[in-house]
Protein backbone atom coordinates (compact mmCIF):
# COMPACT_ATOMS: atom_id res chain seq x y z
CA UNK A 1 0.00 0.00 0.00
CA UNK A 2 1.18 3.51 -0.91
CA UNK A 3 1.79 5.53 1.88
CA UNK A 4 -0.13 8.63 0.07
CA UNK A 5 -3.04 7.81 -1.89
CA UNK A 6 -5.31 9.97 -3.71
CA UNK A 7 -8.33 9.38 -5.68
CA UNK A 8 -7.87 7.88 -8.56
CA UNK A 9 -9.71 10.26 -11.39
CA UNK A 10 -10.07 11.06 -14.16
CA UNK A 11 -13.10 13.31 -12.65
CA UNK A 12 -14.75 14.92 -15.85
CA UNK A 13 -17.21 17.38 -14.65
CA UNK A 14 -19.46 20.45 -15.93
CA UNK A 15 -18.69 23.52 -16.03
CA UNK A 16 -20.40 25.21 -12.56
CA UNK A 17 -19.94 22.07 -10.67
CA UNK A 18 -18.91 21.10 -6.92
CA UNK A 19 -15.93 18.82 -7.10
CA UNK A 20 -14.14 17.20 -4.37
CA UNK A 21 -11.10 15.43 -4.04
CA UNK A 22 -9.57 13.16 -1.27
CA UNK A 23 -5.92 11.88 -0.59
CA UNK A 24 -5.21 9.81 2.36
CA UNK A 25 -1.73 9.05 4.25
CA UNK A 26 -0.86 6.27 6.32
CA UNK A 27 1.89 7.92 8.67
CA UNK A 28 0.77 9.06 11.26
CA UNK A 29 3.61 11.21 12.00
CA UNK A 30 2.99 13.11 8.98
CA UNK A 31 3.12 17.22 9.95
CA UNK A 32 2.07 19.00 6.89
CA UNK A 33 0.05 19.18 3.90
CA UNK A 34 -0.77 20.77 0.97
CA UNK A 35 -2.68 20.11 -2.28
CA UNK A 36 -0.41 21.57 -6.11
CA UNK A 37 -2.07 21.84 -9.12
CA UNK A 38 -0.01 20.69 -12.33
CA UNK A 39 -1.10 21.82 -15.90
CA UNK A 40 -0.02 19.23 -18.81
CA UNK A 41 4.19 19.67 -19.36
CA UNK A 42 4.35 22.55 -16.69
CA UNK A 43 5.74 22.43 -12.83
CA UNK A 44 2.97 21.68 -10.14
CA UNK A 45 1.91 25.30 -8.57
CA UNK A 46 0.90 25.35 -5.16
CA UNK A 47 -2.90 25.84 -3.93
CA UNK A 48 -3.02 26.20 -0.78
CA UNK A 49 -1.99 24.73 2.33
CA UNK A 50 -4.34 22.65 4.73
CA UNK A 51 -4.55 22.93 8.13
CA UNK A 52 -6.86 21.48 11.04
CA UNK A 53 -8.60 23.97 11.01
CA UNK A 54 -9.48 24.43 7.23
CA UNK A 55 -8.83 26.82 4.86
CA UNK A 56 -10.47 28.66 1.96
CA UNK A 57 -8.98 31.02 -0.44
CA UNK A 58 -12.45 31.70 -3.05
CA UNK A 59 -13.72 28.59 -4.76
CA UNK A 60 -11.33 26.16 -3.12
CA UNK A 61 -11.54 24.79 0.70
CA UNK A 62 -8.65 22.51 1.55
CA UNK A 63 -9.64 20.33 5.30
CA UNK A 64 -7.45 18.17 7.33
CA UNK A 65 -8.89 15.15 9.05
CA UNK A 66 -5.55 13.99 11.32
CA UNK A 67 -8.54 11.22 12.80
CA UNK A 68 -8.73 9.61 9.73
CA UNK A 69 -5.97 10.27 7.83
CA UNK A 70 -6.67 12.62 4.69
CA UNK A 71 -7.25 15.72 3.91
CA UNK A 72 -9.78 17.09 1.10
CA UNK A 73 -10.28 20.00 -1.43
CA UNK A 74 -13.41 21.07 -2.64
CA UNK A 75 -13.74 23.15 -6.00
CA UNK A 76 -16.92 25.05 -5.85
CA UNK A 77 -18.48 26.48 -9.28
CA UNK A 78 -15.62 25.25 -11.07
CA UNK A 79 -14.60 26.77 -13.97
CA UNK A 80 -12.58 25.56 -17.30
CA UNK A 81 -9.16 26.71 -16.38
CA UNK A 82 -9.71 23.96 -13.14
CA UNK A 83 -8.92 21.16 -15.53
CA UNK A 84 -5.41 19.93 -14.51
CA UNK A 85 -4.19 17.43 -12.17
CA UNK A 86 -4.26 18.16 -8.64
CA UNK A 87 -1.48 16.67 -6.68
CA UNK A 88 -1.44 16.31 -2.74
CA UNK A 89 1.82 16.70 -0.58
CA UNK A 90 2.52 14.86 2.43
CA UNK A 91 5.70 15.74 4.86
CA UNK A 92 6.27 12.95 7.60
CA UNK A 93 8.26 13.99 10.31
CA UNK A 94 11.21 16.92 10.75
CA UNK A 95 13.84 14.46 11.56
CA UNK A 96 16.16 12.16 9.97
CA UNK A 97 13.38 10.04 8.70
CA UNK A 98 11.39 12.73 7.41
CA UNK A 99 10.13 12.55 3.76
CA UNK A 100 8.01 14.45 1.23
CA UNK A 101 5.62 12.18 -0.63
CA UNK A 102 3.15 13.29 -3.75
CA UNK A 103 0.65 11.76 -4.46
CA UNK A 104 0.02 10.30 -7.62
CA UNK A 105 -2.40 13.05 -9.16
CA UNK A 106 -6.12 13.43 -10.07
CA UNK A 107 -6.91 14.66 -12.98
CA UNK A 108 -9.65 16.88 -13.45
CA UNK A 109 -11.55 17.57 -16.95
CA UNK A 110 -13.95 20.55 -16.84
CA UNK A 111 -16.28 19.79 -19.96
CA UNK A 112 -18.52 23.10 -21.48
CA UNK B 1 10.84 38.06 -7.00
CA UNK B 2 8.51 35.28 -6.49
CA UNK B 3 10.17 33.04 -9.11
CA UNK B 4 12.55 30.20 -9.24
CA UNK B 5 14.54 30.02 -12.78
CA UNK B 6 15.78 27.22 -14.08
CA UNK B 7 18.24 26.78 -17.08
CA UNK B 8 18.61 25.40 -19.51
CA UNK B 9 15.19 24.12 -20.93
CA UNK B 10 15.91 21.58 -22.61
CA UNK B 11 19.02 19.44 -22.85
CA UNK B 12 20.03 16.71 -24.72
CA UNK B 13 23.06 14.58 -23.68
CA UNK B 14 24.48 11.60 -24.42
CA UNK B 15 26.04 8.79 -22.48
CA UNK B 16 29.39 9.77 -22.07
CA UNK B 17 29.01 13.79 -21.44
CA UNK B 18 29.01 15.58 -18.61
CA UNK B 19 26.55 18.69 -17.93
CA UNK B 20 24.86 21.00 -14.96
CA UNK B 21 21.63 22.06 -14.45
CA UNK B 22 21.46 25.46 -12.57
CA UNK B 23 18.20 26.79 -10.62
CA UNK B 24 18.54 30.02 -8.74
CA UNK B 25 15.78 31.71 -6.52
CA UNK B 26 16.08 35.24 -5.17
CA UNK B 27 12.99 34.78 -2.42
CA UNK B 28 15.67 34.57 1.01
CA UNK B 29 14.86 30.96 0.98
CA UNK B 30 16.58 28.65 2.66
CA UNK B 31 15.69 25.12 1.75
CA UNK B 32 16.03 23.71 -1.98
CA UNK B 33 15.29 20.48 -3.58
CA UNK B 34 15.29 18.79 -6.67
CA UNK B 35 12.39 16.49 -8.27
CA UNK B 36 13.20 14.24 -11.12
CA UNK B 37 9.22 13.62 -13.16
CA UNK B 38 8.19 11.16 -15.90
CA UNK B 39 5.28 11.71 -17.81
CA UNK B 40 2.06 10.89 -16.39
CA UNK B 41 4.09 10.41 -12.46
CA UNK B 42 4.29 12.42 -9.66
CA UNK B 43 7.27 14.36 -8.43
CA UNK B 44 10.22 12.20 -7.22
CA UNK B 45 12.19 13.72 -4.68
CA UNK B 46 16.24 13.26 -5.55
CA UNK B 47 17.64 15.80 -3.07
CA UNK B 48 17.02 18.79 -0.39
CA UNK B 49 19.24 21.33 0.51
CA UNK B 50 18.32 23.22 4.16
CA UNK B 51 20.88 26.13 4.83
CA UNK B 52 23.63 24.95 1.86
CA UNK B 53 23.72 21.63 3.38
CA UNK B 54 22.59 18.57 1.99
CA UNK B 55 19.68 17.27 4.59
CA UNK B 56 17.93 14.43 2.11
CA UNK B 57 19.45 12.21 -0.48
CA UNK B 58 17.01 9.82 -2.03
CA UNK B 59 19.32 6.97 -2.56
CA UNK B 60 20.06 8.62 -5.68
CA UNK B 61 22.49 7.27 -8.05
CA UNK B 62 26.07 8.87 -7.78
CA UNK B 63 25.37 9.70 -11.89
CA UNK B 64 23.30 12.96 -10.56
CA UNK B 65 25.47 14.58 -7.66
CA UNK B 66 23.99 18.32 -6.57
CA UNK B 67 26.00 21.08 -5.12
CA UNK B 68 24.66 24.48 -3.39
CA UNK B 69 27.21 27.07 -4.51
CA UNK B 70 25.19 29.35 -1.94
CA UNK B 71 21.91 29.81 -0.25
CA UNK B 72 20.49 31.38 -3.76
CA UNK B 73 21.91 28.65 -6.44
CA UNK B 74 21.31 24.92 -6.89
CA UNK B 75 22.81 22.97 -8.91
CA UNK B 76 22.52 19.67 -10.72
CA UNK B 77 25.98 18.07 -11.91
CA UNK B 78 25.21 15.16 -14.67
CA UNK B 79 27.82 12.05 -15.78
CA UNK B 80 27.38 8.95 -17.53
CA UNK B 81 23.55 8.92 -17.65
CA UNK B 82 21.71 6.43 -18.83
CA UNK B 83 18.41 6.76 -21.49
CA UNK B 84 16.10 5.95 -18.01
CA UNK B 85 17.22 8.90 -16.79
CA UNK B 86 15.30 11.01 -19.23
CA UNK B 87 12.85 12.92 -17.43
CA UNK B 88 11.50 16.02 -16.51
CA UNK B 89 13.94 17.61 -13.78
CA UNK B 90 12.03 20.29 -11.36
CA UNK B 91 14.01 22.69 -8.57
CA UNK B 92 12.00 24.02 -5.97
CA UNK B 93 12.37 25.90 -2.89
CA UNK B 94 11.03 26.77 0.57
CA UNK B 95 11.58 29.36 3.36
CA UNK B 96 11.97 26.69 5.02
CA UNK B 97 12.53 22.60 5.18
CA UNK B 98 8.99 21.20 4.49
CA UNK B 99 7.16 24.51 3.93
CA UNK B 100 5.09 25.52 0.62
CA UNK B 101 7.62 24.76 -2.03
CA UNK B 102 7.50 27.01 -4.97
CA UNK B 103 8.68 25.17 -8.10
CA UNK B 104 10.68 26.30 -11.49
CA UNK B 105 9.29 25.45 -15.23
CA UNK B 106 12.05 22.47 -14.63
CA UNK B 107 14.81 21.43 -17.37
CA UNK B 108 13.43 18.38 -20.14
CA UNK B 109 16.13 16.01 -20.19
CA UNK B 110 16.81 13.65 -23.15
CA UNK B 111 19.83 11.22 -22.76
CA UNK B 112 20.59 9.12 -26.39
Amino acid sequence: RKEVEQDPGPFNVPEGATVAFNCTYSNSASQSFFWYRQDCRKEPKLLMSVYSSGNEDGRFTAQLNRASQYISLLIRDSKLSDSATYLCVVNRGYSSASKIIFGSGTRLSIRP
Amino acid sequence: DTEVTQTPKHLVMGMTNKKSLKCEQHMGHRAMYWYKQKAKKPPELMFVYSYEKLSINESVPSRFSPECPNSSLLNLHLHALQPEDSALYLCASSQEKYNEQFFGPGTRLTVL
